[in-house]
C-alpha cells in the first residue's frame, strides 16, 4: 500500500532557529512529490513539486529536497509568519492525477 | 482570477438530512478534485474529474456520497443521508494537468457538522 509519513507531527522553533521537516514515502512508483502549506481555516497552498532524486527547489526561507525514499523541507531562520501546517503529498506513476497526502507537520515559530 | 470558490463555508445539519456542497473551479482548469480532511485521517481524495468526467471515485466512502460535474465551471458533492461521522472539512481543488504533475489549487473548504 502506498504510504506517506511525515515527522515530526509538531515542531516548535524560536525565530531564527533553522530546522527540517521530513516526509518519507513508500510507493510503487513516484511521479512527483508535492509540498503544501496550510494555514488554520484555509485550504492547502502549493509550495513545490519535486520529480527526481537530487532535485532541490527554494522559495524564500524554504528549501525542499528529494531522495529516493524521502523529502526534506528545510526552513532557514524562520519567522513567526512561517507558522503553519506543512503537508507532503505524492503523485504516483500510471497517469493518475491522484495525490496521497501525509498527515502534516504543524510548525510553530515563536518570536 | 478569484481562485476556487466553495459554498457554503459552514454547514450544520442533523443526522439523516441531505447535504449539498458546491464548487466552482478556476476557469480553464480541466481537473477537479474533492477531498475530505479530518484530524484522524488527514486529507483524503474522494473523487476527481477530468473534463467533467469522473475518473477515480475509489475514495468515496459509500453509496451515501455522490458527486457530479454538469459543466466545466460547477461541481457538487452530495451526502444523503448524512451521519455524524461525515463531519469534516471538505475541500475542492482544481488543476490544469495536460501533461500531469501540475499543482492543485485548493478552495477555502466547507466545514460540515452533522449533529
Amino acid at each position: 500500500e502506498d504510504q506517506v509519513t511525515q515527522s515530526p507531527e509538531a515542531l516548535r522553533l524560536q525565530e531564527g532557529e533553522s530546522s527540517s521537516l521530513n516526509c518519507s514515502y513508500t510507493v510503487s512508483g513516484l511521479r512527483g512529490l508535492f509540498w503544501y502549506r496550510q494555514d488554520p481555516g484555509k485550504g492547502p497552498e502549493f509550495l513545490f513539486t519535486l520529480y527526481s532524486a537530487g532535485e532541490e527547489k527554494e522559495k524564500e526561507r524554504l528549501k525542499a529536497t528529494l531522495t529516493k525514499k524521502e523529502s526534506f523541507l528545510h526552513i532557514t531562520a524562520p519567522k513567526p509568519e512561517d507558522s503553519a501546517t506543512y503537508l507532503c503529498a505524492v503523485q504516483l506513476r500510471g497517469g493518475s492525477e491522484k495525490l496521497v497526502f501525509g498527515k502534516g507537520t504543524k510548525l510553530t515559530v515563536n518570536p | 482570477d478569484a481562485g476556487v470558490i466553495q459554498s457554503p463555508r459552514h454547514e450544520v445539519t442533523e443526522m439523516g438530512q441531505e447535504v449539498t456542497l458546491r464548487c466552482k473551479p478556476i476557469s480553464g482548469h480541466d481537473y477537479l478534485f474533492w477531498y475530505r480532511q479530518t484530524m484522524m485521517r488527514g486529507l483524503e481524495l474522494l473523487i476527481y474529474f477530468n473534463n467533467n468526467v469522473p475518473i477515480d471515485d475509489s475514495g468515496m466512502p459509500e453509496d451515501r456520497f455522490s458527486a457530479k460535474m454538469p459543466n466545466a465551471s460547477f461541481s457538487t458533492l452530495k451526502i444523503q443521508p448524512s451521519e455524524p461521522r461525515d463531519s469534516a472539512v471538505y475541500f475542492c481543488a482544481s488543476s490544469y494537468g495536460v501533461t500531469g504533475g501540475y499543482e492543485q489549487f485548493f478552495g477555502p473548504g466547507t466545514r460540515l457538522t452533522v449533529l
